[in-house]
């Protein structure tokens, strides 16, 4: 059974700084890996999908990379900002079964 | 783009009354929308798959009696809670996928309390 877990749980941190969310996967045949934006009472927003015959996505600030053999994604945030401040989640596509099966996610926070 | 839509956003029921929620996606043909729900500070726990024109496909232990599903076109699904009690009270989420697509677009979600 294919879990996902994501680290830290929480991150405080002051604007300007470079982060990285970490997630990691047991079951590492997956199809695909897709990073998401959630805030308070809010649906997610998609950040970056990383195919599995990929390393990496960027789009703007963010930098997402993928080792599969490992079981490991990473969200990279450069200089971030108070409005990056949301819960970010990953989900992996397990191919055949064609679900989204979400980590525990990173609650994020940017203060000035 | 990609927009799905769901609706409504927020809806508080007495105890014992049904609800449903709809999912559209507005721009897209989806032949499969996804259900999850979400207790706070938790992540999504996928509920059922839903495809277009057949029965859904429900996770283990989420009972397909109480959370009808129905998908009876390519750009709408919906969900209807049953005979709703406190403890359904929570945040459904719905998503979709273009035909042929992998990636995944999601609603606003829906916070149903059950009072």
């Amino acid at each position: 059974k294919q879990e996902v877990t994501q680290i830290p749980a929480a991150l405080s941190v002051p604007e300007g700084e470079n982060l990285v969310l970490n997630c990691s996967f047991t079951d590492s045949a997956i199809y695909n890996l897709q990073w998401f934006r959630q805030d308070p009472g809010k649906g997610l927003t998609s950040l970056l999908l990383i195919q599995s015959s990929q390393r990496e996505q960027t789009s703007g600030r963010l930098n997402a990379s993928l080792d599969k053999s490992s079981g490991r994604s990473t969200l990279y945030i450069a200089a971030s900002q108070p409005g990056d401040s949301a819960t970010y989640l990953c989900a992996v596509n397990g191919g055949n079964t064609d679900k989204l099966i979400f980590g525990t996610g990173t609650r994020l926070q940017v203060f000035p | 783009g990609a927009v799905v839509s769901q609706h409504p956003s927020r809806v508080i029921c007495k105890s014992g009354t049904s609800v449903k929620i709809e999912c559209r996606s507005l721009d897209f043909q989806a032949t499969t929308m996804f259900w999850y729900r979400q207790f706070p500070k938790q992540s999504l726990m996928l509920m059922a798959t839903s495809n277009e024109g057949s029965k859904a496909t429900y996770e283990q232990g989420v009972e397909k009696d109480k959370f009808l599903i129905n998908h009876a076109s390519l750009t709408l699904s919906t969900l209807t809670v049953t005979s709703a009690h406190p403890e359904d009270s929570s945040f459904y989420i719905c998503s979709a996928r273009k035909t042929g697509g992998k990636e995944a677009f999601f609603g606003q979600g829906t916070r149903l309390t059950v009072v």
